[in-house]
């Protein structure tokens, strides 16, 4: 069984750029969602995707989009990077928007913005 | 409106003593409950999970946490800490196919 897959593992971008982070979710999970670890903090819920359409949204500006495939497969992107958008990435997959209650996580994507 | 509340950002311990991470939450629906373990630059790894049924759920690598309704509580424990125990430790409650609300994280320090 394959577990989440992360991409990159770590990246530098400087303010105003653009950024996409991959992800590969756990064989058979059809729901991905991504969360954003600052650092010092506990996981902030961005968004979730379901069937490839967005499930939910945490409290995350329009410039933070996402994507979901026929292969469950996600894209998280941010646009015009601040400096704040520096954190741990987290892609988590789970069956069925999450109804088993259980969430199972890659090891993330640090992104710095300098 | 849901929410966690981790009481102790740094917890010290002796190996071999007894470890208790405190947890409370307020949830406005029955919650599924979670305990997630992050060692160094890694993701999270799930430690053990109340949904229903029994309040005392036991985790791995010797964890077990309590749902205690009246409480608002799910504290963590384990009997004897180990070396390879420390870590942050975050508590998160979910309503049932939502999102999951996450804890500031407890970091675990055990001192041989």
């Amino acid at each position: 069984e394959t577990g989440v897959t992360q991409s990159p593992t770590h990246l530098i971008k400087t303010r105003g750029q653009q950024v996409t982070l991959r992800c590969s979710s756990q064989s058979g999970h059809n729901t991905v969602s991504w969360y954003q670890q600052a650092l010092g903090q506990g996981p902030q819920f961005i968004f979730q995707y379901y069937r490839e359409e967005e499930n939910g949204r945490g409290n995350f500006p329009p410039r933070f989009s996402g994507l979901q495939f026929p292969n469950y497969s996600s894209e998280l992107n941010v646009n015009a990077l601040e400096l704040d958008d520096s954190a741990l990435y987290l892609c988590a997959s789970s069956l069925s928007q999450g109804r088993t209650g259980e969430l199972f996580f890659g090891e993330g994507s640090r992104l710095t913005v300098l | 409106a849901q929410s966690v509340t981790q009481l102790g950002s740094h917890v010290s311990v002796s190996e071999g003593a007894l470890v208790l991470l405190r947890c409370n939450y307020s949830s406005s629906v029955p919650p599924y409950l979670f305990w997630y373990v992050q060692y160094p630059n890694q993701g999270l790894q799930l430690l053990l999970k109340y949904t229903t049924g029994a309040t005392l759920v036991k985790g791995i690598n010797g964890f077990e946490a309590e749902f205690k309704k009246s409480e608002t509580s799910f504290h963590l424990t384990k009997p004897s800490a180990h070396m390879s125990d420390a870590a942050e430790y975050f508590c998160a409650v979910s309503p049932p196919g939502n999102q999951f609300y996450f804890g500031t994280g407890t970091s675990l320090t055990v001192i041989p």
